[in-house]
């Protein structure tokens, strides 16, 4: 069965500085991996995606991620965190071709100071 | 484009009592998915249809838990006999082909169910 882990369950950051949060899958075939953020309130929104191809997906409000097979990981990036970037952020993963439920990691809280 | 509609937002029941919660997914999505989130164990899968058809209900307790979709524009999820332990927040989500893994899946805001 697929797993997902983010090893960091918080992480705070500057407003203006970079942010990185990790994710690592665990799955032998091909995963079809997303970001999603949960802000305060709110229900989970889709940040960006990966499906088999460019291994760097450009997703909303400046976010990106790179997958690497070797390492099976799906790290998130942004290169200048804003004040409304505070919000949980969870990696999930899908395997093969059809639809089904995501496995989802535990997620990452993202608070923002000045 | 209202979203994906989820009603009741807030719950409270009583441990022994039943709680039925709805979920309205988009306007032409064929696939519905039901999610739970607490703290403890984060968001766990509980069941999925496809054009109204139960595919996978492997997340779903065994017990006291059943999920229907009677039609397309709305599913249910109903707990018999709440336990605090069902306390959380329910998802629902929806996508609009079910033939791929790559799609997306657009959740509402949930049903947070407090069982005293």
């Amino acid at each position: 069965a697929q797993s997902v882990t983010q090893p960091d369950a918080r992480v705070t950051v500057s407003e203006g500085a970079s942010l990185q949060l990790r994710c690592k899958y665990s799955y032998f075939g091909t995963p079809y991996l997303f970001w999603y953020v949960q802000y305060p309130r709110q229900g989970l929104q889709l940040l960006l995606k990966y499906y088999p191809g460019d291994p760097v997906v450009q997703g909303v409000n400046g976010f990106e991620a790179e997958f690497s097979k070797s390492n099976s990981s799906f790290h998130l990036r942004k290169a200048s965190v804003h004040w409304s970037d505070w919000a949980v952020y969870f990696c999930a993963v899908s395997m093969d071709n059809y639809a089904q439920g995501l496995t989802f990691g535990l997620g990452t809280r993202v608070s923002v100071f000045p | 484009n209202a979203g994906v509609i989820q009603t009741p937002r807030h719950k409270v029941t009583g441990k022994g009592q039943e709680a039925t919660l709805w979920c309205e997914p988009i306007s032409g999505h064929s696939a519905v998915f039901w999610y739970r989130q607490t703290i403890v164990q984060g968001l766990e899968f509980l069941t999925y249809f496809r054009n109204q058809a139960p595919i996978d209900d492997s997340g779903m307790p065994k017990e006291r838990f059943s999920a229907q979709m009677p039609n397309q524009s709305h599913s249910t999820l109903k707990i018999q006999s709440t336990q605090p332990q069902d306390s959380a927040v329910y998802l629902c989500a929806s996508s609009l082909d079910p033939g791929g893994a790559r799609d997306t899946q657009y959740f509402g805001p949930g049903t947070r169910l407090l069982v005293l």
